[in-house]
């Protein structure tokens, strides 16, 4: 089945622990990307991904960092994570890029005390 | 000014009813324009996609996008409770570049069919 996962879906930590978030999908996407989704605020893109070793700052990118070493996958990770980054977090990916359909993940739903 | 303006609602309807939701938008730049629907607890789903000025239907929805007011919509015929769920639009644009690949999200609507 084409999908695209992450794991966890649900994850609890305390200021400055360092997370990762995973992300995978198995429909050979170029492009992948990090979103949050807060009330009020709606989505906003934190990182993308246009291929492997090719990734850029999105609209919210402070405090997160990304990788793509492998183009099935694409991790977000908080270095030092603070409450204003208590979010939604979905992975999409899109064949080639944003003109492409966006299949989103089911969500990370992140709280940070 | 906010790139894309969304009215979030909520918005009730009965089922049958006409729904029409809308997004305004500040950067003439934009060409693709996308509706995604967002069912509560899981990710967006694309449920339609246009680039160019007009109407686009496709079953009980249609797209229209009026580039000339920086205007887009969202019309659902027929409206089912199954059609219940959050709407979010989304543009983006290329560069002279060639390249862009940031994809601008509206806040998104709520809306609910009650049977």
């Amino acid at each position: 089945e084409a999908q695209v996962t992450q794991n966890p879906r649900y994850l609890i930590t305390v200021t400055g622990k360092k997370l990762t978030v995973t992300c995978s999908q198995n429909m050979n996407h170029e492009y992948m990307s990090w979103y949050r989704q807060d009330p009020g605020l709606g989505l906003r893109q934190i990182y993308y991904s246009m291929n492997v070793e090719v990734t850029d700052k999105g609209d919210v990118p402070e405090g997160y960092k990304v990788s793509r070493k492998e183009k099935r996958n694409f991790p977000l990770i908080l270095e030092s994570p603070s409450p204003n980054q208590t979010s939604l977090y979905f992975c999409a990916s899109s064949l080639t890029g944003i003109w492409d359909e966006q299949f989103f993940g089911p969500g990370t739903r992140l709280t940070v005390l | 000014q906010k790139e894309v303006e969304q009215d979030p609602g909520p918005l009730s309807v009965p089922e049958g009813a006409i729904v029409s939701l809308n997004c305004t938008y500040s950067n003439s730049a934009f060409q693709y324009f996308m509706w995604y629907r967002q069912y509560s607890r899981k990710g967006p789903e694309l449920l339609m996609y246009t680039y160019s000025s007009g109407n686009k239907e496709d079953g009980r929805f249609t797209a229209q996008v009026d580039k000339s007011s920086k205007y887009i919509s969202l019309f659902i015929r027929d409206s089912q409770p199954s059609d219940s769920a959050t709407y979010l639009c989304a543009m983006s644009w290329v560069n002279s570049g060639g390249s862009n690949y940031k994809l601008t999200f509206g806040k998104g609507t709520l809306l609910t069919v009650n049977p």
